[in-house]
């Protein structure tokens, strides 16, 4: 069974709005990490936002929020008023108790703002 | 100061050769990771390595092996380059905070190296 279940392949959001990139994840483990990423054009790998499974409130980081929802095993990240340069792939991923040291990566998620 | 720096960020090169690709990570972390990110973006891991453990993804042909000289640095070998080598090849590295610790250390990505087997 797939890890982290990224079921859009492709999203298109009008400059301004807000958009939302789900997110799905498997494990029996009790503690876990969530992350996500983003890979703008030029093929870095940029950190945006984590969410831990133990985390009483939903995690924010600027215009990035993540809607975690543990009993739906969902963390699906918001961004709100997109810009331009939000244009870019994004990958949810996972990090378990158990497999300390692997990290589970999603198929990703392209993103493309509309002017 | 560079966290995780790779190189080269291209390398392009024949098949049947044989070529590697260094990562040096300045953040005192416990684990490094090879990642291979093919023409559909898709993220697959190839190795981790801490001072403990190596782990192979059992789906990684042997011609790839993972040399660490020392915790800093993890580089890639890759032996008798095939065109299906072609891809982007990602060095990172996190920290284990420790099981009771309930936190999680995110990962440390370098840059990339584009791999191109002609």
């Amino acid at each position: 069974a797939q890890k982290i279940t990224q079921t859009q392949p492709g999203m298109f959001v009008q400059e301004k709005e807000a958009v939302t990139l789900d997110c799905t994840y498997d494990t029996s483990d009790p503690s876990y990490g969530l992350f996500w990423y983003k890979q703008p054009s030029s093929g870095e790998m940029i950190f945006l936002i984590y969410q831990g499974s133990y985390d009483q409130q939903n995690a924010t980081e600027g215009r990035y929020s993540l809607n975690f929802q543990k009993a739906r095993k969902s963390a699906n990240l918001v961004i709100s008023a997109s810009q331009l340069g939000d244009s870019a792939m994004y990958f949810c991923a996972m990090r378990e108790i158990n497999t300390g040291n692997q990290f589970y990566f999603g198929t990703g998620t392209s993103l493309t703002v509309i002017p | 100061d560079t966290a995780v720096s790779q190189t080269p960020k291209y390398l392009v090169t024949q098949m049947g050769n044989d070529k590697s690709i260094k990562c040096e990570q300045n953040l005192g972390h416990d684990t490094m990771y090879w990642y291979k990110q093919d023409s559909k973006k898709f993220l697959k891991i190839m190795f981790s390595y801490n001072n403990k453990e190596l782990i192979i993804n059992e789906t990684v042909p042997n011609r790839f092996s993972p040399k660490s000289p020392d915790k800093a640095h993890l580089n890639l070998h890759i032996n008798s380059l095939e065109l299906g080598d072609s891809a982007v090849y990602f060095c990172a590295s996190s920290q284990d905070l420790g099981q009771g610790s309930g936190r999680y250390e995110k990962l440390f990505f370098g840059s990339g190296t584009q791999l191109s087997v002609l």
